[in-house]
Protein backbone atom coordinates (compact mmCIF):
# COMPACT_ATOMS: atom_id res chain seq x y z
CA UNK A 1 0.00 0.00 0.00
CA UNK A 2 0.98 3.51 -0.78
CA UNK A 3 2.02 5.13 2.13
CA UNK A 4 2.15 9.06 2.66
CA UNK A 5 3.58 10.50 5.75
CA UNK A 6 3.17 13.60 7.36
CA UNK A 7 5.72 14.40 9.84
CA UNK A 8 3.77 16.20 12.57
CA UNK A 9 0.12 15.35 13.55
CA UNK A 10 -0.13 18.54 15.66
CA UNK A 11 2.02 21.37 15.22
CA UNK A 12 2.07 24.86 17.39
CA UNK A 13 3.66 27.61 16.24
CA UNK A 14 4.41 31.55 17.06
CA UNK A 15 3.01 34.44 14.13
CA UNK A 16 6.22 35.29 12.84
CA UNK A 17 8.01 31.74 12.72
CA UNK A 18 8.98 30.32 9.67
CA UNK A 19 7.22 26.60 9.66
CA UNK A 20 8.10 23.58 7.78
CA UNK A 21 5.72 21.34 6.96
CA UNK A 22 6.87 18.08 5.88
CA UNK A 23 5.67 15.02 3.51
CA UNK A 24 7.30 11.89 2.21
CA UNK A 25 5.43 8.94 -0.16
CA UNK A 26 6.77 5.90 -0.56
CA UNK A 27 5.85 4.70 -3.73
CA UNK A 28 8.09 6.82 -6.06
CA UNK A 29 5.08 8.92 -7.28
CA UNK A 30 5.73 12.06 -9.57
CA UNK A 31 2.91 14.00 -8.37
CA UNK A 32 2.78 15.02 -5.21
CA UNK A 33 0.43 18.13 -3.98
CA UNK A 34 -0.62 20.33 -0.98
CA UNK A 35 -3.96 21.35 0.11
CA UNK A 36 -5.37 23.05 3.19
CA UNK A 37 -8.76 22.34 4.84
CA UNK A 38 -10.53 24.74 6.48
CA UNK A 39 -13.86 24.67 7.92
CA UNK A 40 -16.97 25.35 4.84
CA UNK A 41 -13.93 25.72 2.81
CA UNK A 42 -13.29 22.00 1.67
CA UNK A 43 -10.04 21.37 0.33
CA UNK A 44 -7.88 23.78 -1.49
CA UNK A 45 -5.02 23.20 -3.19
CA UNK A 46 -1.57 25.40 -2.28
CA UNK A 47 0.78 23.97 -4.49
CA UNK A 48 1.66 21.15 -6.54
CA UNK A 49 4.95 19.57 -7.52
CA UNK A 50 5.30 17.04 -10.95
CA UNK A 51 8.67 16.02 -10.71
CA UNK A 52 11.88 16.85 -8.62
CA UNK A 53 12.52 20.97 -8.31
CA UNK A 54 9.28 21.75 -10.50
CA UNK A 55 6.34 23.22 -8.47
CA UNK A 56 2.94 25.24 -9.85
CA UNK A 57 1.08 27.53 -8.04
CA UNK A 58 -2.16 25.93 -6.75
CA UNK A 59 -5.47 28.04 -6.43
CA UNK A 60 -4.44 29.65 -2.82
CA UNK A 61 -0.33 29.95 -2.81
CA UNK A 62 0.04 33.12 -1.24
CA UNK A 63 2.48 32.89 2.22
CA UNK A 64 3.73 29.57 1.14
CA UNK A 65 6.55 28.46 -0.93
CA UNK A 66 7.74 24.74 -1.57
CA UNK A 67 10.99 22.65 -2.39
CA UNK A 68 10.92 19.39 -3.98
CA UNK A 69 15.02 18.61 -3.86
CA UNK A 70 13.66 14.58 -3.98
CA UNK A 71 11.35 12.84 -5.51
CA UNK A 72 9.65 11.04 -2.38
CA UNK A 73 9.82 14.58 -0.09
CA UNK A 74 7.98 17.42 -0.87
CA UNK A 75 8.37 20.29 1.88
CA UNK A 76 5.82 22.93 2.62
CA UNK A 77 7.39 26.61 3.92
CA UNK A 78 5.38 29.03 5.47
CA UNK A 79 7.55 32.11 5.29
CA UNK A 80 6.24 34.15 8.22
CA UNK A 81 3.31 32.25 9.88
CA UNK A 82 0.05 34.05 10.91
CA UNK A 83 -2.65 33.43 12.48
CA UNK A 84 -4.96 32.75 9.08
CA UNK A 85 -2.45 29.85 8.56
CA UNK A 86 -4.36 28.58 11.10
CA UNK A 87 -5.61 25.07 9.39
CA UNK A 88 -5.11 21.63 8.62
CA UNK A 89 -2.50 20.87 5.69
CA UNK A 90 -3.21 17.60 3.98
CA UNK A 91 -0.23 16.02 1.35
CA UNK A 92 -0.88 13.78 -0.95
CA UNK A 93 0.78 11.99 -3.78
CA UNK A 94 -0.03 10.03 -7.08
CA UNK A 95 1.21 9.14 -10.71
CA UNK A 96 -0.31 9.85 -13.66
CA UNK A 97 -4.33 10.34 -13.05
CA UNK A 98 -4.47 7.30 -10.88
CA UNK A 99 -6.16 7.99 -7.46
CA UNK A 100 -4.78 10.31 -4.99
CA UNK A 101 -2.83 9.07 -1.98
CA UNK A 102 -3.68 11.58 1.45
CA UNK A 103 -1.52 11.50 4.35
CA UNK A 104 -3.31 11.74 7.98
CA UNK A 105 -2.76 15.72 8.04
CA UNK A 106 -1.15 18.35 10.03
CA UNK A 107 -2.98 20.61 12.15
CA UNK A 108 -1.05 23.26 12.40
CA UNK A 109 -2.21 26.35 15.07
CA UNK A 110 -0.40 29.70 14.81
CA UNK A 111 -0.66 31.73 18.02
CA UNK B 1 -14.86 23.42 -15.87
CA UNK B 2 -17.31 21.08 -14.66
CA UNK B 3 -18.70 21.71 -11.29
CA UNK B 4 -20.28 19.46 -8.98
CA UNK B 5 -23.31 19.95 -6.53
CA UNK B 6 -24.00 18.16 -3.48
CA UNK B 7 -26.12 18.08 -0.29
CA UNK B 8 -24.44 19.19 2.64
CA UNK B 9 -25.33 16.64 5.32
CA UNK B 10 -27.35 13.44 4.91
CA UNK B 11 -28.23 10.72 7.59
CA UNK B 12 -28.89 6.91 7.48
CA UNK B 13 -29.66 4.11 10.09
CA UNK B 14 -26.82 1.05 9.92
CA UNK B 15 -27.69 -1.91 8.06
CA UNK B 16 -29.78 0.41 5.26
CA UNK B 17 -28.55 1.51 2.18
CA UNK B 18 -27.41 4.87 1.18
CA UNK B 19 -27.54 6.57 -2.01
CA UNK B 20 -25.42 10.06 -2.37
CA UNK B 21 -26.05 12.06 -4.92
CA UNK B 22 -24.21 14.16 -7.39
CA UNK B 23 -24.98 16.68 -9.78
CA UNK B 24 -22.44 17.49 -12.79
CA UNK B 25 -24.75 18.96 -15.45
CA UNK B 26 -21.68 20.27 -17.24
CA UNK B 27 -19.42 17.49 -17.29
CA UNK B 28 -17.73 16.89 -20.77
CA UNK B 29 -17.90 13.32 -22.38
CA UNK B 30 -14.34 12.58 -21.64
CA UNK B 31 -15.14 13.17 -17.79
CA UNK B 32 -14.43 10.73 -15.07
CA UNK B 33 -16.64 10.75 -12.21
CA UNK B 34 -14.29 10.40 -9.22
CA UNK B 35 -15.34 9.96 -5.72
CA UNK B 36 -13.12 10.06 -2.33
CA UNK B 37 -14.57 9.96 1.37
CA UNK B 38 -12.73 11.61 4.36
CA UNK B 39 -12.70 9.64 7.88
CA UNK B 40 -12.59 11.55 10.97
CA UNK B 41 -9.23 12.93 11.67
CA UNK B 42 -8.05 11.04 8.43
CA UNK B 43 -7.30 12.05 5.14
CA UNK B 44 -9.37 11.36 1.98
CA UNK B 45 -9.01 8.11 0.40
CA UNK B 46 -10.33 7.32 -2.84
CA UNK B 47 -13.96 5.35 -3.37
CA UNK B 48 -14.30 4.74 -6.72
CA UNK B 49 -14.76 5.87 -9.91
CA UNK B 50 -16.85 5.74 -13.96
CA UNK B 51 -17.31 6.96 -17.04
CA UNK B 52 -20.07 5.96 -18.54
CA UNK B 53 -22.04 2.43 -17.13
CA UNK B 54 -21.90 1.82 -13.48
CA UNK B 55 -19.45 0.42 -11.27
CA UNK B 56 -18.89 -1.76 -7.96
CA UNK B 57 -16.30 -2.43 -5.91
CA UNK B 58 -15.92 -3.84 -2.27
CA UNK B 59 -16.56 -0.40 -1.02
CA UNK B 60 -19.30 1.04 -2.79
CA UNK B 61 -21.11 0.84 -6.30
CA UNK B 62 -21.48 3.92 -8.62
CA UNK B 63 -24.53 4.59 -10.53
CA UNK B 64 -24.59 7.24 -13.54
CA UNK B 65 -27.24 8.33 -15.30
CA UNK B 66 -27.66 7.91 -18.69
CA UNK B 67 -27.11 11.44 -19.40
CA UNK B 68 -23.77 11.62 -17.42
CA UNK B 69 -25.31 15.41 -15.96
CA UNK B 70 -25.61 13.51 -11.98
CA UNK B 71 -24.58 10.15 -10.62
CA UNK B 72 -25.47 8.59 -7.12
CA UNK B 73 -22.80 6.58 -4.63
CA UNK B 74 -24.23 3.85 -3.19
CA UNK B 75 -23.24 2.43 0.39
CA UNK B 76 -25.42 -1.05 0.33
CA UNK B 77 -25.61 -1.64 4.08
CA UNK B 78 -24.17 1.62 6.04
CA UNK B 79 -22.01 0.73 9.00
CA UNK B 80 -20.96 3.09 11.83
CA UNK B 81 -17.19 3.15 9.76
CA UNK B 82 -19.22 4.92 6.85
CA UNK B 83 -19.68 8.14 8.52
CA UNK B 84 -17.54 10.23 6.69
CA UNK B 85 -17.66 12.86 4.21
CA UNK B 86 -18.30 11.81 0.57
CA UNK B 87 -16.80 13.88 -2.13
CA UNK B 88 -18.13 13.62 -5.97
CA UNK B 89 -14.82 15.39 -8.36
CA UNK B 90 -14.63 16.71 -11.62
CA UNK B 91 -12.61 17.46 -13.53
CA UNK B 92 -10.21 14.42 -12.64
CA UNK B 93 -8.03 15.01 -15.93
CA UNK B 94 -6.19 17.99 -14.03
CA UNK B 95 -3.88 18.65 -11.48
CA UNK B 96 -6.06 21.30 -9.77
CA UNK B 97 -8.70 18.59 -8.32
CA UNK B 98 -11.72 20.69 -6.70
CA UNK B 99 -13.20 18.66 -3.58
CA UNK B 100 -15.76 21.41 -2.41
CA UNK B 101 -17.33 20.71 0.91
CA UNK B 102 -18.99 17.07 0.42
CA UNK B 103 -21.80 15.52 1.47
CA UNK B 104 -21.22 14.65 5.68
CA UNK B 105 -23.11 11.39 5.96
CA UNK B 106 -23.99 10.54 9.70
CA UNK B 107 -24.92 6.77 10.40
CA UNK B 108 -26.81 5.89 13.24
CA UNK B 109 -26.54 2.84 15.13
Amino acid sequence: DVKVTQSSRYLVKRTGEKVFLECVQDMDHENMFWYRQDPGLGLRLIYFSYDVKMKEKGDIPEGYSVSREKKERFSLILESASTNQTSMYLCASRIGLSPLHFGNGTRLTVT
Amino acid sequence: DAKTTQPNSMESNEEEPVHLPCNHSTISGTDYIHWYRQLPSQGPEYVIHGLTSNVNNRMASLAIAEDRKSSTLILHRATLRDAAVYYCILPYNTDKLIFGTGTRLQVFP
